[in-house]
């Protein structure tokens, strides 16, 4: 079945710096790619998403890319603020609507 | 739009007694919910996938007879863990789609303790 990876586990960067969140999948017939921000004893909540017709995708700070090739996505937040602290959660899936997640990335932003 | 209750975001019960934790999609109609489990720093795991009208489909191991779901309509779900023990205290969550390309949105989560 699906696999993702997410990497790295941690990721510490200063304030103001970027951070980048990598992820690989398996199934190269996954077709949806979103990006979820979790907060401390707070539900996931979507901050960007991109499907595999779709290369780049962006939202103001916020930027997703995606290798459909290498089977992999990453998120890249630029000038980093301490709101952004958090886990992040990368997921692919495919039509069937089930996400299969990976592990997290917990970041932190350092004044 | 596309709001998802939980209730209750948090409960505390006896060893051996049963609890049930609602998800509604409050402005839309869920063709689809998910009910997940996440323990302390670590990811979502799915539990179990409920479409309305049909038999929830259950990930492998987790125990169908333990966390019984019901999707009543379109817009309920309710995940029912029996006979609880302290191994159930966890963080359950719920999803709902919508059915519009795999997005899913989540309630805010409820706080099982079983003692």
């Amino acid at each position: 079945g699906e696999n993702v990876e997410q990497h790295p586990s941690t990721l510490s960067v200063q304030e103001g710096d970027s951070a980048v969140i990598k992820c690989t999948y398996s199934d190269s017939a996954s077709n949806y790619f979103p990006w979820y921000k979790q907060e401390l004893g707070k539900r996931p909540q979507l901050i960007i998403d991109i499907r595999s017709n779709v290369g780049e995708k962006k939202d103001q700070r916020i930027a997703v890319t995606l290798n459909k090739t290498a089977k992999h996505f990453s998120l890249h937040i630029t000038e980093t603020q301490p709101e952004d602290s958090a886990v992040y959660f990368c997921a692919a899936s495919k039509s069937n609507y089930q996400l299969i997640w990976g592990a997290g990335t917990k970041l932190i932003i350092k004044p | 739009g596309a709001v998802v209750s939980q209730h209750p975001s948090w409960v505390i019960c006896k060893s051996g007694t049963s609890v049930k934790i609602e998800c509604r999609s409050l402005d839309f109609q869920a063709t689809t919910m998910f009910w997940y489990r996440q323990f302390p720093k670590q990811s979502l795991m799915l539990m179990a996938t409920s479409n309305e009208g049909s038999k929830a489909t259950y990930e492998q191991g987790v125990e169908k007879d333990k966390f019984l779901i019901n999707h009543a309509s379109l817009t309920l779900s309710t995940l029912t863990v029996t006979s609880a023990h302290p191994e159930d205290s966890s963080f359950y969550i719920c999803s709902a789609d919508r059915g519009n390309y795999n997005e899913q949105f989540f309630g805010p989560g409820t706080r099982l303790t079983v003692l």
